[in-house]
């Protein structure tokens, strides 16, 4: 069965500081992933998708994440992130032939002046 | 000009009613979903329909009742609230079944007292 870990619960970070979080994901064969992002109060938006090709995928509002497959991983990066990028932060896998999206547990980001 | 809209918004009520939540696509997208989140901000998807097909319907009490009168709605009914239903409940759409991106709405935040 496929699944999703995220191992970070929160992470707080200072504005204009780097960011990386973690996602790993457990499917024997290459899963389709996706990285969303829930502001308070709100659903959740697409910020970046990986279905093949190029390891290196670029987002929405200056995400990127980067496929590896000898990890299973997909971390979501940026480089510098702004106080409107406070929110929770979730990883997602839906394997081939399987209909189900299945949600990690999700990150909390806080961002400090 | 709402992509995924849902209402109510708030919804609070005693437990033993019966409630429903109704969402509506104007994206013209063939799947929608019902996902619950949890107080920990769990997701987990409860129903899916594809063309007013039901395809994943999970391990939901037969209290829940999803319905769908055409491809752009999916009503959910509650009967006989249980105070552990309450949640944010998310509808969602997304254009094929499968991979495609899920488009969310902004949730209903049911409390059940």
């Amino acid at each position: 069965a496929q699944s999703v870990t995220q191992p970070d619960i929160h992470i707080t970070v200072s504005e204009g500081a780097s960011l990386e979080l973690r996602c790993n994901y457990s499917y024997g064969a290459t899963p389709y992933l996706f990285w969303y992002v829930q502001s308070p109060g709100q659903g959740l938006q697409l910020l970046l998708k990986y279905f093949s090709g190029d390891t290196l995928v670029q987002g929405i509002k200056g995400f990127e994440a980067e496929f590896k497959r000898s990890q299973s991983s997909f971390n979501l990066r940026k480089p510098s992130v702004h106080w409107s990028d406070a929110a929770e932060y979730f990883c997602a896998v839906v394997s081939f032939g399987n209909e189900k999206l299945t949600f990690g547990t999700g990150t909390r980001l806080t961002i400090i002046p | 000009d709402t992509a995924v809209s849902q209402t109510p918004k708030y919804l609070v009520t005693q437990m033993g009613n019966d409630k429903s939540i109704k969402c509506e696509q104007n994206l013209g997208h063939d799947t929608m979903y019902w996902y619950k989140q949890d107080s920990k901000k769990f997701l987990k998807i409860m129903f899916s329909y594809n063309n007013k097909e039901l395809i994943i319907n999970e391990t939901v009490p037969n209290r829940f009742s999803p319905k769908s009168p055409d491809k752009a709605h999916l009503n959910l009914h509650i009967n006989s609230l249980e105070l552990g239903d309450s949640a944010v409940y998310f509808c969602a759409s997304s254009q094929h079944q499968g991979n495609s991106p899920l488009h969310f709405g902004n949730g209903t935040r049911l409390t059940v007292t």
